[in-house]
């Protein structure tokens, strides 16, 4: 069965400072590979994904994400980060398969908090 | 803009009532899925659609909930009768399996329930 988890609840981080959200997935396929982002009162957007080839992705509002399928990570970074990134951001894991669809499994969530 | 859009974004019952939230996907998209999100237990999955067809609603209480699309443009989660542990917010998301944004779920904003 695939899982995801994120081992941290809450991430507390300055304005202007880095961030790294970690996520660890457990897959028996080659995995396809998302961030999203809540903020409060709204759904769920897409920040970035991996499926195949450079296992260094960009995606909106600055972040990237590294894949390393030798750790089964996807680890979520910022170099500099805004008030308004605070959110709650949740990493996902779904079948590469077309006939699985698009079932993906989240992970917990991070929580993170900006400081002025 | 395409989105995927529920109603309604909230709702107050008392416990017993029937309560239904309402989907409509994005055009094109043949996979719709129905998430629960609550602070205890994260995103749950409770049921998906493929081309209209229930796929998987073993994460749903068989006995009070029910999942339905009428058609492509329509999906509905039914609770009856509803109960307090039942308050949560509930996402619907729908992709497609094909195309530039395989494996992608767009999420609407969340049908927000509360029941008393």
């Amino acid at each position: 069965a695939q899982s995801v988890t994120q081992p941290d609840i809450h991430i507390t981080v300055s304005e202007g400072a880095s961030l790294e959200l970690r996520c660890n997935y457990s897959y028996g396929a080659t995995p396809y590979l998302f961030w999203y982002v809540q903020s409060p009162g709204q759904g769920l957007q897409l920040l970035l994904k991996y499926f195949s080839g450079d296992t260094l992705v960009q995606g909106i509002k600055g972040f990237e994400a590294e894949f390393k399928r030798s750790q089964s990570s996807f680890n979520l970074r910022k170099p500099s980060v805004h008030w308004s990134d605070a959110a709650e951001y949740f990493c996902a894991v779904g079948a590469v398969l077309a006939a699985a669809g698009n079932k993906l499994t989240f992970g917990g969530g991070t929580r993170v908090l900006v400081k002025p | 803009d395409a989105r995927v859009t529920q109603t309604p974004r909230h709702k107050v019952t008392e416990m017993g009532q029937e309560v239904t939230m309402r989907c409509q996907p994005i055009l094109g998209h043949n996979t719709v899925f129905w998430y629960r999100q609550t602070m205890m237990q994260g995103l749950e999955l409770l049921a998906y659609f493929r081309n209209r067809a229930p796929l998987d609603d073993s994460g749903m209480p068989k006995d009070r909930f029910s999942a339905e699309m009428p058609d492509a443009t329509l999906a509905t989660l039914k609770i009856q009768p509803s109960e307090p542990r039942d308050s949560a917010v509930y996402f619907c998301a729908s992709g497609s399996p094909t195309g530039a944004n395989t494996g992608e779920l767009f999420f609407g904003e969340g049908s927000r329930l509360t029941v008393l």
